[in-house]
């Protein structure tokens, strides 16, 4: 069974960072694209990061370019998303997200239950 | 960007009719197109991809058709546990995905 666990959400003040975690299990995380997609409160998803199985390529979405940086880590199945200089409109429920498809799009076919991040002050 | 529009916003129905969701890109997707579901303080979960691939364990009563610009997500039978909102999802160019749509019990 594919389970993805995310940590490290929580309440930061507009200007800070945060990093939040994602440990997965269950399947062969090496040979999967991962991605976080995002969803603020009441609204509908919103993708924000992909990262190739061998960090060579990572996309983002405009709006967190420049702030937002992902990672993995194979060897502990584990997959990081750095953020920085947050604003409010980066508040939202962050969700690990297993992606399949090719390297040319992604479907998302394993989600984690997400890890609120609320920046506010 | 691509934008995906889906309608109708909400839709009240009742249990054991079949019900039609619509998804539209504003340029052409090919089959590159998703659907998921997500019920109240939930994750989404993927129900169709490549436009009518269902995922692993989707009941038969879950079907998707379309291409290019226009797709539906097709429910027969409604069951209790279908009641939920529903978000298509293109990756052909990037990553959007529509507004939703709420199945609501009528």
């Amino acid at each position: 069974e594919v389970v993805l666990v995310e940590s490290g959400g929580g309440l930061v003040q507009p200007g800070g960072s945060l990093r939040l975690s994602c440990a997965a299990s269950g399947f062969s995380f090496s040979r999967y694209w991962m991605s976080w997609v995002r969803q603020a409160p009441g609204k509908g998803l919103e993708w924000v990061a992909n990262i190739r199985q061998d960090e060579s390529l990572k996309f983002y979405v405009d709006s967190v370019k420049g702030r937002f940086t992902g990672s993995r880590d194979n060897a502990k199945n584990s997959l990081y998303l750095e953020m920085n200089t947050l604003r409010a409109e980066d508040t939202a429920v962050y969700y690990c997200v297993r992606g399949s498809g090719s390297d040319s799009g992604l479907y998302f076919d394993n989600w984690g239950q997400g890890t609120l991040v609320t920046v506010s002050s | 960007e691509i934008v995906m529009t889906q309608s109708p916003a909400t839709l009240s129905v009742s249990p054991g009719e079949r019900v039609t969701l619509s998804c539209r890109a504003s340029q052409s997707v090919g089959s590159t197109l998703a659907w998921y579901q997500q019920k109240p303080g939930q994750a989404p979960r993927l129900l169709i991809y490549a436009a009518s691939t269902r995922a692993t364990g989707v009941p038969a009563r879950f079907s998707g058709t379309g291409s290019g610009t226009e797709f539906t997500l097709t429910i027969t039978s409604l069951q209790s546990e279908d009641f939920a909102v529903y978000y298509c999802q293109q990756y052909s160019f990037w990553y959007t995905f529509g507004q939703g749509t709420k199945l609501e019990i009528k």
